[in-house]
């Protein structure tokens, strides 16, 4: 099974300021068609997830442009360039590369 | 508008079943895999079966046996039938949407309930 693990667990943020999540896979997530499977999903307090972005930095439709995705193989990068008040929850990498599986999830709080 | 919405859960006895149902609106449901993904309070999501459109199925070995996913495209439902549920399977079900080889494969969860509560208790 491939593990996803996120760092940090928890990241105290100031508004208007940067912040980065990182997600690291236990094997490359690179799919035997070439396209490799890692998103961002959002949950904020007492909502379900929110796909924000997929293969590795594809953002969804009406996802502010201050998200963005990085990465390749098995070292990926959430990035928010302007933290706002309405960014506060729970961040998860998921892998659908080999079935599916999430991080442990990243508390952003401000 | 895309549109997931679960019902079925409840206070259940250990050892009992249970079926959940997830009513898909506003989309081409046969077009889509499907997922159902829970959440025990405070922790992180978890995978627990899938169902492409084409009706192969998939499990982690946590719940292989135990959990059933099915489809019935004619009426746009997705299900999941849980058996001798346990303590730790008490969390919050969501179904999710994946697109697949049909529309373009993504590999992500796009579209997402609002989940159902099951809590198994005596």
């Amino acid at each position: 099974d491939i593990v996803m693990t996120q760092t940090p667990l928890s990241a105290p943020v100031t508004l208007g300021q940067p912040a980065s999540i990182s997600c690291r896979s236990s094997q490359s997530l690179v799919y035997s068609d070439g396209n490799t499977y890692l998103s961002w999903l959002q949950q904020r307090p007492g909502q379900p997830p929110r796909l924000l972005i997929y293969k590795i930095s594809n953002r969804v439709a009406g996802v502010p442009d201050r998200f963005s995705g990085s990465g390749a193989g098995t070292d990926f990068t959430l990035q928010i360039s302007r933290v706002e008040a309405e960014d506060v929850g729970v961040y998860y990498c998921m892998q659908g590369t080999q079935f599916w599986t999430f991080g442990q999830g990243t508390k952003v709080e401000i | 508008e895309a549109q997931l919405v679960e019902s079925g859960g409840g206070l259940v006895q250990p050892g009992g079943s249970l079926r959940l149902s997830c009513a898909a609106s506003g989309f081409t449901f046969s077009n889509y895999d499907m997922h159902w993904v829970r959440q025990v309070s405070g922790k992180a999501l978890e995978w627990v079966s899938g169902i492409g459109a084409g009706g192969d199925t998939h499990y982690p070995d946590s719940v292989k046996g135990r959990f059933t996913i099915s489809r019935e495209n004619a009426k746009d439902f997705l299900y999941l039938q849980i058996k001798s549920l346990r303590a730790g399977d008490t969390a919050v079900y969501y179904c999710a949407r994946a697109p697949g080889a049909i529309v373009g494969a993504t590999g992500a969860f796009d579209i997402w309930g609002q989940g159902t509560m099951v809590t198994v208790s005596s």
